[in-house]
């Protein structure tokens, strides 16, 4: 069964710095998202993207966030200076079309922030 | 989206039925009922969804009634591997369905017990 990949499982890193969360959709797959969810709280959106820009964004999506897809078949999402309220699991997430369908989510990336 | 209301937890014995249920009273006629699951802090996996009528897959049932205002997602036989957090999605206003956005809430525990 396809899936979505995500890399790495677990990143740590210090706080001001950059890190990129990767991520490889289902192939045929139109439409991407990145999700977070802080530890013991709810999946809260980031951001959707279709068609190489950004379809719609979250508050919590601010300039510090960025998205790319920088080839046919990557999917990232970049934090430019990291702060510690950023260490959460990130997941990352495809689908076909966006009504009457299914969205597919990776397994997640938790980031730490120390 | 509409919102939607559900138990924050909920018990089942192994090999019983788990009935799930959820609110949604101000559910719009064009938006869905969507069913994911959240198996301790991996990406959550669709389940099933449905408009007006009762759906079946591979994995659970959907009752949805004629009013549209609930729904009970239908777990036939669960099992150990069940025990998740189960969210239920009001989904396909113009808006999130243009973007695919899903906005998860609390959800409900279901603790499958031997």
């Amino acid at each position: 069964e396809p899936e979505v990949t995500q890399t790495p499982s677990h990143q740590v890193t210090q706080m001001g710095q950059e890190v990129i969360l990767r991520c490889v959709p289902i192939s045929n797959h139109l439409y991407f998202y990145w999700y977070r969810q802080i530890l013991g709280q709810k999946v809260e959106f980031l951001v959707s993207f279709y068609n190489n820009e950004i379809s719609e964004k979250s508050e919590i999506f601010d300039d510090q966030f960025s998205v790319e897809r920088p080839d046919g078949s990557n999917f990232t999402l970049k934090i430019r200076s990291t702060k510690l309220e950023d260490s959460a699991m990130y997941f990352c997430a495809s689908s076909e079309e966006t009504k009457n369908t299914e969205a597919f989510f990776g397994q997640g990336t938790r980031l730490t922030v120390v | 989206d509409a919102k939607t209301t559900q138990p924050t937890s909920m018990d089942c014995a192994e090999g019983r039925a788990a009935n799930l249920p959820c609110n949604h009273s101000t559910i719009s006629g064009n938006e869905y009922v969507y069913w994911y699951r959240q198996i301790h802090s991996q990406g959550p996996q669709y389940i099933i969804h449905g408009l007006k009528n009762n759906e079946t897959n591979e994995m659970a049932s959907l009752i949805i009634t004629e009013d549209r205002k609930s729904s009970t997602l239908i777990l036939p036989h669960a099992t150990l591997r069940d025990t998740a957090v189960y969210y239920c999605i009001a989904f396909g206003a113009h808006g999130s369905s243009n973007t695919g956005k899903l906005i998860f809430g609390q959800g409900t525990t279901l603790q499958v017990k031997p």
